[in-house]
């Protein structure tokens, strides 16, 4: 059975902190792995990697895949209170018509 | 980017009547869609693949004759609540497939009284 597993489920920082979501999957047939930020309405894409090693940028948000150790890490740098969210990450394989296979998401608290 | 809209945003309606929700791609034609639905403070919940011109694809435990799916053109796809009740009050969210990635609509608050 094809599952994505997000370590940790919760996570509360302060202001400025640097944190680090992790995602690890077990797919059949992998496509690509995405990253969204879900706030009170819809999630907002960040990334969609599929290739190993290289990193994506966007501010102080970053992630990379290891297709070896079949996993994702997203980091934020300098924390601010409006990065508070439910992190999503998401694996979509082939032949699945695009579905995506969500994890449960990691819940980022950011206190002032 | 790529926008798909979601209409509408919120919605109260009765317990025993049916809501519809509404998911469009506004510059790029899907030939699939999702929907899915939120719980509070729960990741979201896939409920079904819609397919054009065909019948959607139902996740395990989704009733199909309660959640009506139609996909009848390639930049529309409807989801119904039918007999709805209170506990089918939920956050209720598409997304459409174009290329690689997937774009997500606003999502639907529906409340049931």
């Amino acid at each position: 059975e094809d599952k994505v597993v997000q370590s940790p489920l919760s996570l509360v920082v302060h202001e400025g902190d640097t944190v680090t979501l992790n995602c690890s999957y077990e797919v059949t047939n992998f496509r690509s792995l995405l990253w969204y930020k879900q706030e009170k309405k819809a999630p907002t894409f960040l990334f969609m990697l599929t290739s190993s090693g290289i990193e994506k940028k966007s501010g102080r948000l970053s992630s990379i895949l290891d297709k070896k150790e079949l996993s994702s890490i997203l980091n934020i740098t300098a924390t601010q209170t409006g990065d508070s969210a439910i992190y999503l990450c998401a694996v979509r394989v082939r032949g699945s018509q695009g579905n995506l296979i969500f994890g449960k998401g990691t819940k980022l608290s950011v206190k002032p | 980017g790529a926008v798909v809209s979601q209409h509408p945003s919120w919605v109260i309606c009765k317990s025993g009547t049916s809501v519809k929700i509404e998911c469009r791609s506004l510059d790029f034609q899907a030939t699939t869609m999702f929907w899915y639905r939120q719980f509070p403070k729960q990741s979201l919940m896939l409920m079904a693949t819609s397919n054009e011109g065909s019948k959607a694809t139902y996740e395990q435990g989704v009733e199909k004759d309660k959640f009506l799916i139609n996909h009848a053109s390639l930049t529309l796809s409807t989801l119904t609540v039918t007999s709805a009740h209170p506990e089918d009050s939920s956050f209720y969210i598409c997304s459409a497939i174009r290329v690689a990635e997937a774009f997500f609509g606003q999502g639907t608050r529906l409340t049931v009284v």
